[in-house]
């Protein structure tokens, strides 16, 4: 069964560099999420995206933006890294209800290392 | 605000016992509460999700178990294997209007000894 891809997998950036991390939803979930995982802390959630538009905020810096594109695919943009930005990064998607009824399903992550 | 607490956060356990992780939950107003699994490194895979609705649910040796008036839930398993080592972690979501995200505990590291 197809699952949430992400890529890149890995990701190395200078401080103060973009980023930008993709996730590709399963097929026909209508929602996505973002989330941050730190070294040794439990997954925060950033943001969502259902239908394209823009659900809900959580912990999500001023410097990182995101978008979801026609295909359901999304895209973390990050800017003006920082040390403390170093973390995995998961990707979730859903389907329908936001997650209230079939709950979620994560990608792989990308653990981004900035030095 | 939902808080999740995970304990024990550590187990270290001799292959062949059964054991239960604990998960306990602020507020009961939630859809549904899942368990994940979590290798060093690697990403989040779903074991068990629970509606709001449900008791419990099985699969294959693991078994969870939700009492959402008193905020907590359970995850047993059966004759634990070295391949059962991982970090587990329990997420609710929430019912309050507007909540997308799911509130992690800090998960139970869990090591089973050959």
């Amino acid at each position: 069964a197809a699952g949430v891809i992400q890529s890149p997998r890995h990701l190395i950036k200078e401080k103060r560099e973009t980023a930008t991390l993709k996730c590709y939803p399963i097929p026909r979930h209508d929602t996505v999420y973002w989330y941050q995982q730190g070294p040794g802390q439990d997954p925060q959630f950033l943001i969502s995206f259902y239908e394209k538009m823009q659900s809900d905020k959580g912990s999500i810096p001023d410097r990182f933006s995101a978008q979801q594109f026609s295909d359901y695919h999304s895209e973390l943009n990050m800017s003006s890294l920082e040390l403390g930005d170093s973390a995995l990064y998961f990707c979730a998607s859903s389907l329908g209800g936001g997650g209230t009824i079939y709950g979620y399903t994560f990608g792989s992550g990308t653990r981004l290392t900035v030095v | 605000k939902q808080e999740v607490t995970q304990i024990p956060a550590a187990l270290s356990v001799p292959e062949g016992e059964n054991l239960v992780l604990n998960c306990s939950f602020t507020d009961s107003a939630i859809y549904n509460l899942q368990w994940f699994r979590q290798d060093p490194g690697k990403g989040l895979t779903s074991l068990l999700l629970i509606q709001s609705s449900q008791r419990e649910q099985t699969s294959g040796r693991l078994n969870a178990s939700l009492d959402k008036s008193s905020g907590r839930s359970t995850l047993y398993i059966a004759a634990s294997q070295p391949g059962d080592s991982a970090t587990y972690l329990c997420a609710v979501r929430s019912a309050r209007g507007g909540a997308d995200g799911l509130t992690f505990g800090k998960g139970t590291h869990l090591i089973i000894q050959p």
